[in-house]
């Protein structure tokens, strides 16, 4: 059981590339979603999804892309790199996305836009 | 609405010594209410939470929590800090009434324990 899962670790991007960072989990959860992790900021929400095919937007969407073909994989897409989106992204997964479930992270994907 | 304040970024204590990290929460409903701790180069990792019952939880590691409803604070503490605590915490909320467990975090504190 290896929990949640992130690749690749590190990536350097030059502005305007785009590249997905994947996020994978066996634990049979519903519920996954994306943070993004800046110094003096906590986490904030990216993305979100409660199930296969259903997703939505969190607080700080723009530039970014996701979509949910399986339960295990929840795929995160650049775009069109800007150096504003140069952070540290974790992926989360819940059971059933309830507000009182535990949600369980990944290590992170460091990503800095030059 | 909902908001979290953790007071102090950076917490230095010593070896020993108890440890205590400060979170308020602004709502217009009480929160589900989360402490994860984060060390280096890694994710964030449960220490406790509090959703309904017992206002004093316990975690991991010896941490404990209380739920002030009418001070709408979450203070973590742990009696005795050990080197191994050295690491960023994060208090989290989310609304009991919203259909999604959509966390909202703190800014975070660092603790740094010193011998």
């Amino acid at each position: 059981n290896a929990g949640v899962t992130q690749t690749p670790k590190f990536q350097v991007l030059k502005t305007g590339q785009s590249m997905t960072l994947q996020c994978a989990q066996d634990m049979n959860h519903e519920y996954m979603s994306w943070y993004r992790q800046d110094p003096g900021m906590g986490l904030r929400l990216i993305h979100y999804s409660v199930g296969a095919g259903i997703t939505d937007q969190g607080e700080v969407p723009n530039g970014y892309n996701v979509s949910r073909s399986t339960t295990e994989d929840f795929p995160l897409r650049l775009l069109s790199a800007a150096p504003s989106q140069t952070s540290v992204y974790f992926c989360a997964s819940s059971l059933a996305g309830a507000p009182e479930d535990t949600q369980y992270f990944g290590p992170g994907t460091r990503l800095t836009v030059l | 609405a909902q908001s979290v304040t953790q007071l102090g970024s950076h917490v230095s204590v010593s070896e020993g010594a108890l440890v205590l990290l400060r979170c308020n929460y602004s709502s217009s409903v009480p929160p589900y209410l989360f402490w994860y701790v984060q060390y280096p180069n890694q994710g964030l990792q449960l220490l406790l939470k509090y959703t309904t019952g017992a206002t004093l939880v316990k975690g991991i590691n010896g941490f404990e929590a209380e739920f002030k409803k009418s001070e709408t604070s979450f203070h973590l503490t742990k009696p005795s800090a050990h080197m191994s605590d050295a690491a960023e915490y994060f208090c989290a909320v989310t609304d009991p009434t919203d259909s999604w467990g959509k966390f909202q975090f703190g800014a975070g504190t660092q603790v740094v324990v010193t011998p």
